[in-house]
Order: structure tokens, then sequence, then C-alpha cells
């Protein structure tokens, strides 16, 4: 069965260190998401991506944030300068067609800032 | 109004037992409602989705009752078994394929 992938499966970094996490969506579907939790907490959403460009992204998508699909398979976060509070589990996920439907979240990254 | 209330925050259910856990949602442009299931250190998996045409979708021993004009949904497991025991999130999207996720529920079953 197809599936989200993603690397690393945790990271620790520094504060203000630039963090590179990434997504391998299912191989046909064209919308991508990136979700964030805090420990605890719920899932809130960062950013949706579509055809190579931003579709719309959450007050938490600051210009720390940036996303890329450089190739064909991959689709990846970049923190340019992560802060404590950026410590957190990010979830990758892709949906196949337009409009509301399912998601499929990857297993997630947890990210820590020390 | 792009929240998703969700409650309880924990729930405990003898094995056997129905587990009922509810969400209410106040945008009316939420078109899509799913509820994911999530294990510790685990990614949100999907359980169940419905969508407003219908009042009731059952997959297995899990229901989602939808409530159109009240703006409220639940999910009732039955005959809970202790595998389910995991934290569970209601969730609503519209045409941007976003998704509001409500707060969780920790669901235990007790065996």
């Amino acid at each position: 069965e197809p599936e989200v992938t993603q690397t690393p499966s945790h990271q620790v970094t520094q504060m203000g260190q630039e963090v590179i996490l990434r997504c391998v969506p299912i191989s046909n579907h064209l919308y991508f998401y990136w979700y964030r939790q805090i420990l605890g907490q719920k899932v809130e959403f960062l950013v949706s991506f579509y055809n190579n460009e931003i579709s719309e992204k959450s007050e938490i998508f600051d210009d720390q944030f940036s996303v890329e699909r450089p190739d064909g398979s991959n689709f990846t976060l970049k923190i340019r300068s992560t802060k404590l509070e950026d410590s957190a589990m990010y979830f990758c996920a892709s949906k196949g067609g337009a409009g509301s439907g399912t998601q499929y979240f990857g297993p997630g990254t947890r990210l820590l800032v020390l | 109004q792009q929240q998703v209330k969700q409650s309880p925050q924990s729930l405990i259910v003898q094995k056997g037992g129905i587990s009922i856990i509810n969400c209410a949602y106040e945008n009316t442009a939420f078109d899509y409602f799913p509820w994911y299931q999530q294990f510790p250190g685990k990614g949100p998996a999907l359980l169940i989705a419905i969508r407003p045409d219908v009042s009731e979708k059952k997959e297995g021993r899990f229901t989602i009752s939808f409530n159109k004009s009240a703006k409220q949904f639940s999910l009732h497991i039955m005959d809970s078994q202790p595998g389910d025991s995991a934290t569970y999130f209601c969730a609503a999207s519209m045409s941007s394929g976003k998704l509001v996720f409500g707060q969780g529920t920790r669901l235990t079953i007790n065996p």
C-alpha cells in the first residue's frame, strides 16, 4: 500500500540553525501539506502546496518557513533560523484530488530545538 | 469560525463497551469530516470520514453520526477493544483542502 514517508524521524538542532525536513508523498498525489503538533496538543495546519506553489498558509508559517518540491518526488519544509518554540512533531500529508478529501499522513519528524 | 471543538479530552471505557467522542463546528463551509486515530509517536491515520449529505456512516465497529442542523458529529466505537486505545482527532475541511483538527481525545480501553 502506498504511503507517505518522512526523513529524518528525529532531528535535534541548536536554536538559530537551519533545518530541512523531507517528505516523499504518495506518488500520484498532487496536493501536499505540512502540519505540526506540539507535544500533547492538536495537529495544526502550516501550509498547502499545489502546482509548485503555496495554496494557503497559516499565521504560524512566517518568513522563517519555506517549502519546496525540488524534484518529482520530494517535498521539503525548511526552517531558516529555528526557535525553541519550533520544537514539535512535523507531519507531511498528501492528497490525490482537488477539494476536500482524504489526506494521508506520514509518520512525522520529531524536531527538538535546544 | 475555523475551530472544531472536541470532547471529552480523555475517556476510559471497559472492554466491550461503547466509546463516544463528540465534535462541533461553526463554519458551514466545511464539507468533509474525517476522524483520525493516532498512536504514540506515529502520524494520524484516517479511520473513517463523512460528508454532510448523509447522517450516518458505519465501517465495521466504527460509526460517525452527523447532525448538520446542530453542526455536530460524533464517533462511536462499538465493542471497544484494548487495541483501540489511542488518541482520536476529529477534523473538518473545506474546498481549500486544509484540515482543521479538534483538540483530541485520549481513549483508554480497560481490559
